[in-house]
């Protein structure tokens, strides 16, 4: 089946740029949309097919993807950016939703 | 305001079942793909199930197949999922989450506050 892969873990200063990424097979291939969580909260989508924000959602979120590998960049990195990251795909051989297992962010 | 609100979770015994409901309100209910996501105690989320609009087409992850069910009401604006055979690994925050523009498949742009369900004895 596949698989997506995230770093466990990344960390940024604030006002620097954050890069998460989110690794597949031929994912350019792909729709790839990304969710941010809060402790306690429900995720938040954050950006949608590959690059495009929802309203509401800072311009310093952006996302690009291209071969094998996904990237959502937050830029000026703020304190209330740390939370968990996830990718997502669908799989279209399984007819599965594929969710990365998640970055934790932390702003230092 | 556009919003979901799930109910029914609770404590169960492995082996036991359970109803999950997500109340919808704010949007057309039927013009949208519905989805149940899980997250277990400290870890990632985990997609569980799917169904279109029309309820007509269902998915389900492989954890899950055969042993829970997704439905709809769209009469009524709720989404179900019915879970049965429930074991220990089961134990999660289950939310509800709206897909994106109409689709069937996409982005969750709309999620619900979750629901937890423990399952132990």
């Amino acid at each position: 089946s596949y698989g997506l892969t995230q770093p466990p873990s990344v960390s940024v200063a604030p006002g620097q740029t954050a890069t998460i990424t989110c690794g597949g097979n031929n994912i350019g291939g792909k729709s790839v949309h990304w969710y941010q969580q809060r402790p306690g909260q429900a995720p938040v989508l954050v950006v949608y097919n590959d690059r495009d924000r929802p309203s509401g959602i800072p311009e310093r979120f952006s996302g690009s993807n291209s071969g094998n590998t996904a990237t959502l960049t937050i830029s000026r990195v703020e304190a209330g950016d740390e939370a968990d990251y996830y990718c997502q795909v669908w799989d279209i051989i399984g007819d599965h939703v594929v969710l990365g297992g998640g970055t934790k962010l932390t702003v230092l | 305001e556009v919003q979901l609100l799930e109910s029914g979770g609770g404590l169960v015994q492995p082996g036991g079942s359970l109803r999950l409901s997500c109340a919808a309100s704010g949007f057309t209910f039927t013009n949208y793909g519905m989805s149940w996501v899980r997250q277990a105690p400290g870890k990632g989320l985990e997609w569980v199930s799917g169904v279109t609009g029309s309820g007509a087409t269902t998915y389900y992850a492989d954890s899950v197949k055969g042993r829970f069910t997704i439905s709809r009401d769209n009469s009524q604006k709720t989404l179900y999922l019915q879970m049965s055979s429930l074991r220990a690994d089961d134990t999660a925050v289950y939310y509800c989450a709206r897909v994106y523009g109409g689709g069937s498949i996409g982005a969750f742009d709309i999620w619900g506050e979750g629901t937890m369900v423990t399952v132990s004895s």
